[in-house]
């Protein structure tokens, strides 16, 4: 079964730092990983998603992810943090089919 | 193009009484997905369509949830009678599903937030 893990239920940085959000997940099968971000009030905004090829994967508003095998982890970074990206990060694997299980989420927080 | 519109965006009702959502997908998704997302948790499938049929409802509650895709476009989910756990976000999700199998994106809609008192 696929499950996956999000470590941190709340991160706060400073703005202009580094952004680094964790996840671990687990998979009886080859993962096809997903990064979302929900702000207050809205639905779910894809920011990248890992199916195949390339480990290091790029999304929108200046995030990435890094897909490692050897520590089943896809951690959320981005190298400097502003103000908008204040939200709620959630990550999510492939299920058996093709819905999304996802982790119970990361609120971040970023102070002036 | 238009994302994916659900209503209402809020309602509060007391248990036992029933309640309805309406979701509409992104024009030509074939696959639609309800999701319940309960306060501090992240969302959990509830059941998933392709075209009219349904693909997966292992985690509907179906003595209280039912859900409908009439013509293979909009969606119905109903519950009745509610309970107090049934306050949560629920949110509709629609994916083109060209064949890629589960690399197609889901586009969420902005989720009607049920209070059931």
């Amino acid at each position: 079964a696929q499950s996956v893990t999000q470590l941190g239920s709340h991160v706060s940085v400073s703005e202009g730092a580094l952004v680094l959000l964790r996840c671990n997940y687990s998979s009886s099968v080859p993962p096809y990983l997903f990064w979302y971000v929900q702000y207050p009030n809205q639905g779910l905004q894809l920011l990248l998603k890992y199916t195949t090829g390339a480990t290091l994967v790029k999304g929108i508003n200046g995030f990435e992810a890094e897909f490692k095998k050897s520590e089943t982890s896809f951690h959320l970074t981005k190298p400097s943090a502003h103000m908008s990206d204040a939200a709620e990060y959630f990550c999510a694997v492939r299920g058996a089919g093709t819905a999304l299980i996802f982790g119970k989420g990361t609120t971040l927080s970023v102070s002036s | 193009e238009a994302g994916v519109a659900q209503s209402p965006r809020y309602k509060i009702i007391e248990k036992r009484q029933s309640v309805a959502f309406w979701c509409n997908p992104i024009s030509g998704h074939a696959t639609l997905y309800w999701y319940q997302q309960i306060l501090g948790q992240g969302p959990k499938l509830l059941i998933q369509f392709q075209n009219n049929g349904v693909v997966d409802d292992s985690q509907l509650p179906k003595d209280r949830f039912s859900a409908e895709r009439l013509k293979g476009v909009d969606s119905t989910l109903k519950i009745q009678p509610a309970k107090l756990e049934d306050s949560a976000v629920y949110l509709c999700a629609s994916s083109l599903d060209l064949g890629v199998y589960g690399t197609d994106t889901q586009y969420f809609g902005p989720g009607t937030r049920l209070t059931v008192l």
